[in-house]
């Protein structure tokens, strides 16, 4: 089916753990953007691509690391897990002039 | 740097009254605008956007905005609420003329109430 997927939509992890949040897009779209979204500070950017193999630093890139090997994934990886990256992850993709297009989001909870 | 304001957390409207949720932004050239809604659960769905022309724009679900250089807002209406509008509104704003490239900077949302 054509859109954009997330996986796993759940995810606990222990504090110090590495983990990875996957993203998927069946568009061919050239950007692919990661976003965290927590209660007060509404959706957060942190980290975007424009084309494989070029990324860039969003609002809150520290403790993450992307990578953008293929058009259509976008991973997204936690390298030592805190709590302050429990969070809800959404990625998106668009096109030049279009809009963003969003996953469904994975709910990462650090304990 | 580009950055976008919604100054309203929550705004409260009966059924059948107009509604507006508020959105100031700054950016360096011309900007591109979105609005974005999200139910309970689910992820963000796109409602309407601004690139170029006319600065009254339509979109999904009876919602309009209107883009406002001189006031640097993008204000999103409704003449008429529905209870089912109800849900956490989105600003957003991409400065497409930045060097880094379509950065798309989100505002903190506003949750919309809809009394019947």
């Amino acid at each position: 089916d054509a859109g954009i997927t997330q996986s796993p939509r759940y995810k606990i992890t222990e504090t110090g753990r590495q983990v990875t949040l996957m993203c998927h897009q069946t568009w061919s779209h050239s950007y692919m953007f990661w976003y965290r979204q927590d209660l007060g500070h509404g959706l957060r950017l942190i980290y975007y691509s424009a084309a494989a193999d070029i990324t860039d630093k969003g609002e809150v890139p520290d403790g993450y690391v992307v990578s953008r090997s293929k058009t259509e994934n976008f991973p997204l990886t936690l390298e030592s897990a805190t709590r302050s990256q429990t969070s809800v992850y959404f990625c998106a993709s668009s096109a030049k002039n279009t809009e963003a297009f969003f996953g469904q989001g994975t709910r990462l909870t650090v304990v | 740097a580009q950055s976008v304001a919604q100054p309203e957390d929550q705004v409260n409207v009966a059924e059948g009254n107009p509604l507006t949720v508020k959105c100031t932004y700054s950016v360096s050239g011309n900007p591109y605008l979105f609005w974005y809604v999200q139910y309970p659960n689910r992820g963000l769905q796109f409602l309407l956007k601004y690139i170029t022309g006319d600065n009254l724009v339509k979109g999904s679900y009876g919602f309009e905005a209107e883009f406002n250089k001189s006031q640097t807002s993008f204000h999103l209406k409704k003449p008429s609420a529905l209870v089912s509008d109800s849900a956490l509104y989105f600003c957003a704003v991409r400065d497409p003329y930045y060097t880094g490239g379509f950065k798309t900077i989100f505002g903190a949302g506003t949750r919309l109430f809809v009394k019947a």
